[in-house]
């Protein structure tokens, strides 16, 4: 039963470039959370998609950063023209529908590390 | 505006000892408490949640206690090991949204002496 797939695990980029960030829900999982974590601090929330809708982007910066969860495939998270403060690791997190007391449980990924120079 | 304070920044602890970290919480609509364990260079690992409708949780050697008139929780893990060594988040939640979006504390970084 594979967890929740990242990749890549680490990506260097330019100040200036594109990264592209991919996450693979565990299997059955139909929720998909992104959070970012900056070095020595919590995570917090960017955004919460389900296949093919946001429902709830309220964690994202409003310009540069965007996600998809496409019907097929896996989940997006996209930076365009990275500069250097978007160096962080961002996770992904997974979780199965809510279902009363049920489906609480987020399960997260092993994350990407993004360095931007 | 930091919804969840956890405390202390670091710990530690000798083998065998008791390991405590304390959240604190202000939205009252919160509904779900979960631990998460994270270790260098890896994702969170969830360790155990508890719903405000019980004031404790116990799974093996980890315990949460939970206040809800305090707006308050705890992880209390017995018998610390070296391999407890990690930092552990608590988090929060509001399940009526219908999605479960966590708001993290800050951390505390657990060292246990062999």
């Amino acid at each position: 039963n594979a967890g929740v797939m990242q990749n890549p695990r680490h990506l260097v980029r330019r100040r200036g470039q594109e990264a592209r960030l991919r996450c693979s829900p565990m299997k059955g999982h139909s929720h998909v959370y992104w959070y970012r974590q900056l070095p020595e601090e919590g995570l917090k929330f960017m955004v919460y998609l389900q296949k093919e809708n946001i429902i709830d982007e309220s964690g994202m910066p409003k310009e540069r950063f965007s996600a998809e969860f496409p019907k097929e495939g896996p989940s997006i998270l996209r930076i365009q023209q990275v500069v250097r403060g978007d160096s962080a690791a961002y996770f992904c997190a997974s979780s199965p529908i809510l279902t009363g007391t049920s489906g609480y449980e987020q399960y997260f990924g092993p994350g990407t590390r993004l360095t931007v120079t | 505006q930091q919804q969840v304070k956890q405390s202390p920044q670091s710990l530690i602890v000798q083998k065998g000892g008791i390991s405590i970290i304390n959240c604190a919480y202000e939205n009252t609509a919160f509904d779900y408490f979960p631990w998460y364990q994270q270790f260098p260079g890896k994702g969170p690992a969830l360790l155990i949640a508890i719903r405000p409708d019980v004031s404790e949780k116990k799974e093996g050697r980890f315990t949460i206690s939970f206040n809800k008139s305090a707006k308050q929780f705890s992880l209390h893990i017995m018998d610390s090991q070296p391999g407890d060594s990690a930092t552990y988040f608590c988090a929060a939640s509001k399940g009526n949204t219908g999605f479960q979006k966590l708001v993290f504390g800050t951390g505390t970084r657990l060292l246990v002496s062999p």
